[in-house]
């Protein structure tokens, strides 16, 4: 079984446009992320959930938007789409016990702004 | 906000030899330093980590050394093969696992 997922797994659409990405884990973890990942391969944390609750939320033009509806899933919603946007976005999970665990990426979502 | 530097960001050696990736972090209140392997059009996957209350980790052909003082820490590979070709990320991560990543090093190993 699939430990994080993400779907779909590429996204091509025009500016302007807006478009979601989906992730679920089955992992049991309580917290999650998105980062992306740029041409030059810099992975940056964009947004992350605890339980629902969110907990990072990083320099992120309010286009781009997470969702949360259980701990098990994380939804990034992006509007009107800019070229800039395109990128790898990874969504992750782990556990938060007090103390920071392993993060598991899923595989990643190749998204391409035309 | 932590940030970490890695060095170098590409390294090419010979099969058999070892490679070293270093980085740096900023926040003393980091304490835990997970290494990533992404080969391509794959995922981050998680290779060794260390807490900060320990000083080296080894795990068959890579280690990790962390020095808590000077904000270092070190990914050694040793006996390298080429399916070692990748790239790797160095990470420091707070209490609340609020993960900051290296830049990346693009290794190369040749055959």
């Amino acid at each position: 079984d699939t430990a994080v997922s993400q779907t779909p797994k590429y996204l091509v659409t025009q500016m302007g446009n807006d478009k979601s990405i989906k992730c679920e884990q089955n992992l049991g973890h309580d917290t999650m992320y998105w980062y992306k990942q740029d041409s030059k391969k810099f992975l940056k944390i964009m947004f992350s959930y605890n339980n629902k609750e969110l907990i990072i939320n990083e320099t992120v033009p309010n286009r781009f938007s997470p969702k949360s509806p259980d701990k098990a899933h994380l939804n990034l919603h992006i509007n009107s789409l800019e070229l800039g946007d395109s990128a790898v976005y990874f969504c992750a999970s782990s556990f938060r016990q007090g103390v920071p665990y392993e993060q598991y990426f899923g595989p990643g979502t190749r998204l391409t702004v035309t | 906000g932590e940030n970490v530097e890695q060095h170098p960001s590409t390294l090419s050696v010979q099969e058999g030899d070892s490679a070293v990736i270093k980085c740096t972090y900023s926040d003393s209140a980091s304490n835990y330093f997970p290494w990533y392997k992404q080969e391509l059009g794959k995922r981050p996957q998680l290779i060794i980590d260390i807490r900060s209350n320990v000083g080296e980790k080894k795990d068959q052909r890579i280690a990790v050394t962390l020095n808590k003082t000077a904000k270092h820490f070190s990914l050694h590979i040793t006996e390298t093969q080429p399916e070692d070709s990748a790239v790797y990320f160095c990470a420091a991560s707070l209490k609340n696992n609020d993960m900051r990543f290296g830049a990346g090093t693009r290794l190369t190993v040749k055959p």
